[in-house]
């Protein structure tokens, strides 16, 4: 079974710019999570949608936007980028419930905000 | 408060000794589950192991082992016999209530 797939792996952008960052879960999969990691503050939940709904936020300001398709596909938007945007953005997916069952992540795209 | 502490920000150790990384969690739930990721230099966090919180038999996988003590809210995670490849970051994490919460991380570095 193929694992998550995140792409693109690398971004370059300056600020003010917005990306899109897209996921795919394993086959299977409906419950997709991202994360930020960076040196300062660890790895931070950012939203986890299930089902094409957005089911859990954390504490992220609405640039920070996602969607996610029938086919559980999902992508995370960032607008109006800021230096400190610059991450390893993960992304994760489970059966349904990441709480109760394991989330298998992705490489990471990692963000570099100029 | 940090949901789960992990005191040991880096550890260096020689191939072949034992490693025992700490992790410390915080919860009100009686039902929640424990995780252990592995994140080479690659960035891929790797699944290591499972364990909720009903369940309190320790466990052996290889050269790795996991102690889980509720009265002590910990859920240590010991390598034996230490190789190169096991150079990383380790990430304890916790569930509860439906969101997930990692730890800061331990890097462990294994000298040849």
């Amino acid at each position: 079974k193929a694992g998550v797939t995140q792409t693109p792996r690398y971004l370059i952008k300056t600020r003010g710019q917005q990306v899109t960052l897209s996921c795919s879960p394993i086959s299977g999969h409906r419950s997709v999570s991202w994360y930020q990691q960076t040196p300062g503050q660890g790895l931070q939940f950012l939203f986890e949608y299930f089902s094409e709904t957005q089911r859990n936020k954390g504490n992220f300001p609405g640039r920070f936007s996602g969607r996610q398709f029938s086919n559980s596909r999902s992508e995370m938007n960032v607008s109006t980028l800021e230096l400190g945007d610059s991450a390893l953005y993960l992304c994760a997916s489970s059966l349904a419930r990441p709480g109760v069952e394991t989330q298998y992540f992705g490489p990471g795209t990692r963000l570099l905000v100029l | 408060a940090q949901k789960v502490t992990q005191a040991q920000t880096e550890i260096s150790v020689v191939e072949k000794e034992d490693v025992t990384l700490d992790c410390v969690y915080e919860t009100r739930d009686t039902t929640y589950y424990l995780f252990w990721y592995k994140q080479p230099p690659s960035g891929e966090l790797v699944f290591l192991i499972r364990r909720n919180s009903f369940d309190e038999q320790n466990e052996i996988s290889g050269r790795y082992s996991w102690n889980f003590q509720k009265s002590t809210s910990s859920f240590n995670f010991t390598i034996t016999a230490s190789q190169v490849v096991d150079s990383a970051v380790y990430f304890c994490a916790l569930s509860e209530f439906s969101q997930f919460y990692f730890g800061t991380g331990t890097s462990l570095t294994v000298i040849p």
